[in-house]
């Protein structure tokens, strides 16, 4: 079944440490996207790729960075975790078209740096 | 660039009642439309979009939107709200090839 996984659903890390949120699909979409979502609900997108070694910078400043080495594979990594990186991140994907293409959402990380 | 603006953070209905979320967008190119629901914990999933083919737009479990162009909205409706419904509803606009941009996003609570 045609799909999109993030891995981990949740994460506790203390600060100062690197991690690598993962999102992988078997939608067989060349679009992935990240976006950071607030408490409050409002979504940001932070970075995004077209295709494999194609990385693009959203509209919310990050200090995170991705890679797309594989067209299933968008990990996102934070060098160094602070407090105010807080947030659940969604991963979703879309298909090359003309017309509205939809993204698909994963489920999303919820990670908790203390 | 695009926008949208979704115009108040809570609604709150009687189960049964209309249920209806507003969504403006702002865009200098032939929009593209959408609404998500979001349940806890979860990621978004789509409701409708908008083709152009049809300026109402029937989506899953009941809900609809009509596109406005003259009042630039893309309000959601259901005739009958459900326990069920109650939710995080967001609203997206994107160009031809540019990513969704997302709304802040409705909370819906449905009353028994």
């Amino acid at each position: 079944e045609a799909d999109i996984y993030q891995t981990p659903r949740y994460l506790v890390i203390g600060t100062g440490k690197k991690i690598t949120l993962e999102c992988s699909q078997t939608m067989g979409h060349d679009k992935m996207y990240w976006y950071q979502q607030d408490p409050g609900m409002e979504l940001h997108l932070i970075h995004y790729s077209y295709g494999v070694n194609s990385t693009e910078k959203g509209d919310l400043s990050s200090e995170s960075t991705v890679s797309r080495i594989r067209t299933e594979h968008f990990p996102l990594t934070l060098e160094s975790a602070r407090p105010s990186h807080t947030s659940q991140y969604l991963c979703a994907t879309s298909s090359l078209g003309q017309g509205p293409t939809e993204a698909f959402f994963g489920q999303g990380t919820r990670l908790t740096v203390v | 660039a695009q926008s949208v603006t979704q115009l108040g953070s809570h609604v709150s209905v009687s189960e049964g009642a209309l249920v209806l979320l507003r969504c403006n967008y702002s865009s200098s190119v032939p929009p593209y439309l959408f609404w998500y629901v979001q349940y806890p914990n979860q990621g978004l999933q789509l409701l409708l979009k908008y083709t152009s083919a049809a300026t109402l737009v029937k989506g899953i479990n009941g809900f609809e939107a009509e596109f406005k162009k003259s009042e630039t909205s893309f309000h959601l409706t259901k005739p009958s709200a459900h326990m069920s419904d109650a939710a995080e509803y967001f609203c997206a606009v994107s160009g031809r090839n540019t990513p969704l941009v997302f709304g802040k996003g409705t909370r819906l609570s449905v009353i028994a």
